[in-house]
């Protein structure tokens, strides 16, 4: 079975310029999740979806959105990107939100802002 | 989720030794708990989960121990490896799944 798979694995952008970084969950899962983990940091939640809507919103400016598809990947945009927004993000899926599940993570985008 | 600053605790073990890794959790209604590890440069890596209705768990190598009363958790790794040298992250999860908190993470050492 696949495990959760993001992309681009590596990115490097400037100040101001705008990102979109995609995750497929694993197959069968609804919910998607999206953290952000900044160098030596712990886990930071960003984004949340399931069935196709977000269901709740970490401490993040507006910038920070996302959506999820019918098919369940989901994206997440980051807009006039700023030097702390370099991060490890990490997407993470699982089965439903109606039950306790655990999350299974990929491997993450890693973002430089020059 | 939660931040912490750069400076994780670290806890370091001879090679073969067993390792406690300690979490506190703050919230009562929290009823489902899991443990991650996560090596250099990659995600959090499922090791073991437990429900609030158990104590403790036993998985290969490693067991979960649940005190509710005090709202701690750890995780025991028998026989530490090298590669067992990783950042140890616990989960607790309340209202069906909905409610998911990660710890600041303790980052383990094994010494040859």
């Amino acid at each position: 079975e696949a495990g959760v798979t993001q992309s681009p694995t590596h990115l490097i952008k400037t100040r101001g310029q705008q990102v979109t970084l995609r995750c497929s969950p694993i197959s069968g899962h609804t919910s998607v999740y999206w953290y952000q983990q900044a160098l030596g940091l712990g886990l930071q939640f960003l984004l949340w979806y399931d069935e196709g809507e977000e269901r709740n919103r970490g401490n993040f400016p507006p910038r920070f959105s996302g959506r999820q598809f019918p098919n369940y990947s989901s994206e997440l945009n980051v807009n006039a990107l700023e030097l702390e927004d370099s991060a490890l993000y990490l997407c993470a899926s699982s089965l439903s939100r109606y039950s306790n599940q655990p999350q299974h993570f990929g491997d993450g985008t890693r973002l430089s802002i020059l | 989720g939660e931040s912490v600053g750069l400076h994780l605790p670290t806890l370091s073990v001879q090679e073969g030794d067993n390792s406690i890794i300690n979490c506190a959790y703050s919230n009562s209604a929290s009823d489902y708990f899991i443990w991650y590890k996560q090596e250099s440069g990659k995600g959090p890596q499922f090791i073991i989960d437990i429900r609030s209705n158990m104590d403790k768990r036993q998985g290969q190598r490693v067991t979960v121990l649940l005190n509710k009363t005090v709202k701690h958790l750890s995780l025991q790794i028998a026989a530490t490896q090298p590669g067992d040298s990783a950042v140890y992250f616990c989960a607790e999860i309340s209202f069906y799944g909905q409610n998911f908190v990660f710890g600041p993470g303790t980052r383990l050492s094994v010494l040859p």
